[in-house]
This record gives structure tokens, C-alpha cells and sequence, in this order.
């Protein structure tokens, strides 16, 4: 079975530019998340999605992010436009059912913001 | 106060030595209790879940929480190389959202 993917594994844009990141998570997990990884600090929440409804977008730094999750499968994180500190790790991770129960991690898309 | 608590390490023990690694927590609701292990550039991988007070044993791996110190740890018995890798202590409190601390390096010398 596969895991949860994303793509791309690395991005190097410039300030002011567009990145969409995109996350496929494990068939059938209805629970999607966002996180990320500034550097030296922790991995931090970002949003929920349950299918294609946000759940709790509680994390979202601002405006310049918008999740997507058309149809509930895979899910996009769009950053427009990007700012130098945006940049870090973002990681996608999947559950199957909601409440407790356990998440597993996508390896992360690297944004670079120059 | 940091929600969840980490000594960065890098913590240190030769091969076949128990490492310990510690985690404590600010907020009394939290209910769920994960460890993942990360190896550099890679994901997080999950490793382990306690959810009430006590042990929990799987394999080399033991989770211990204690809810009236808000504090949980994780044993791994025999410890070898391929067990040096970050290990990231989160907590839930009740919803699905994971609070994580910065991690503890740990490193295992031959």
C-alpha cells in the first residue's frame, strides 16, 4: 500500500512568486493535514480537512495560504504570494478515521523562498 | 512555555544500552500521546501511541505517560546504530491536530 506522497520533494522560488504544493494521502484516509517545519522550530499545524470540508484551519499564518481538497482525495497548498519566511519543510499527513486515532507523514516538500 | 517539551540532545549511548528520552506537556487536556522517529530528509514515522497512564511495550520500544506529571517517555531497550535518528514526542488534546515538541537527537555509538 502506498503512503502518503508528496510533490514536489524541494521548491526554490522567489519572493512574490506562486508555489502550490500538492499531497496524495493513503486510499481511503478521509483525514488530511498540513504541517510545517520552520527551521529550528517544531512541526506546527496548519489545517484539517475531513474529505473535502476544512475541519479546523486554526494554523493558517494568513492570507497568501489557501488549502484545497477537491472531490477528497488529494489536497493542494497554494502560497501566492510567497514570502522569505514561508520557507521550511511542509508536510502532509493522513488518518483514517477522525478523533483519536493515528497520522502518518508524507517525506515533505523543502520550500525555499529566495 | 513551550506546549510540548524536548531536550534537543544530541543524546548520546553505545550499542545495546537503553536510551530514554523524555517529553513533558502544558496542557492538562491532552489525551493522545504519539512518538514518531525521523531520520534526516526523511518523514515521520510513527513508532508508537499511549493514551492512558502506564506502559506500553512493543518490541525494544516502551512508552511511559504519567498524566499527573504531564510527562511522557519512551525506552528503547538494546539500542543500535540504526535507532540514531530525531525522535519527535506530540500530544493531542482530544481533537486530531498534533502539538509537537522540537525533538531529541539521539545517537548510538558502536
Amino acid at each position: 500500500e502506498a503512503g502518503v506522497t508528496q510533490f514536489p520533494s524541494h521548491s526554490v522560488i522567489e519572493k512574490g512568486q506562486t508555489v502550490t504544493l500538492r499531497c496524495d494521502p493513503i486510499s481511503g484516509h478521509d483525514n488530511l493535514y498540513w504541517y510545517r517545519r520552520v527551521m529550528g522550530k517544531e512541526i506546527k499545524f496548519l489545517l484539517h480537512f475531513v474529505k473535502e470540508s476544512k475541519q479546523d484551519e486554526s494554523g493558517m499564518p494568513n492570507n497568501r495560504f489557501l488549502a484545497e481538497r477537491t472531490g477528497g482525495t488529494y489536497s493542494t497548498l497554494k502560497v501566492q504570494p510567497a514570502e522569505l519566511e514561508d520557507s521550511g519543510v511542509y508536510f502532509c499527513a493522513s488518518s483514517l478515521q477522525t478523533g483519536v486515532t493515528e497520522a502518518f507523514f508524507g517525506q515533505g516538500t523543502r520550500l525555499t523562498v529566495v | 512555555q513551550k506546549e510540548v517539551e524536548q531536550n534537543s540532545g544530541p543524546l548520546s549511548v553505545p550499542e545495546g544500552a537503553i536510551a530514554s528520552l523524555n517529553c513533558t506537556y502544558s496542557d492538562r487536556v491532552s489525551q493522545s500521546f504519539f512518538w514518531y522517529r525521523q531520520y534526516s530528509g526523511k518523514s515521520p514515522e510513527l513508532i508508537m501511541s499511549i493514551y492512558s497512564n502506564g506502559d506500553k511495550e512493543d518490541g525494544r520500544f516502551t512508552a511511559q505517560l504519567n498524566k499527573a506529571s504531564q510527562y511522557v517517555s519512551l525506552l528503547i531497550r538494546d539500542s543500535q546504530p540504526s535507532d540514531s535518528a530525531t525522535y519527535l514526542c506530540a500530544v493531542t488534546g482530544g481533537g486530531n491536530k498534533l502539538t509537537f515538541g522540537t525533538g531529541t537527537q539521539l545517537k548510538v555509538e558502536l
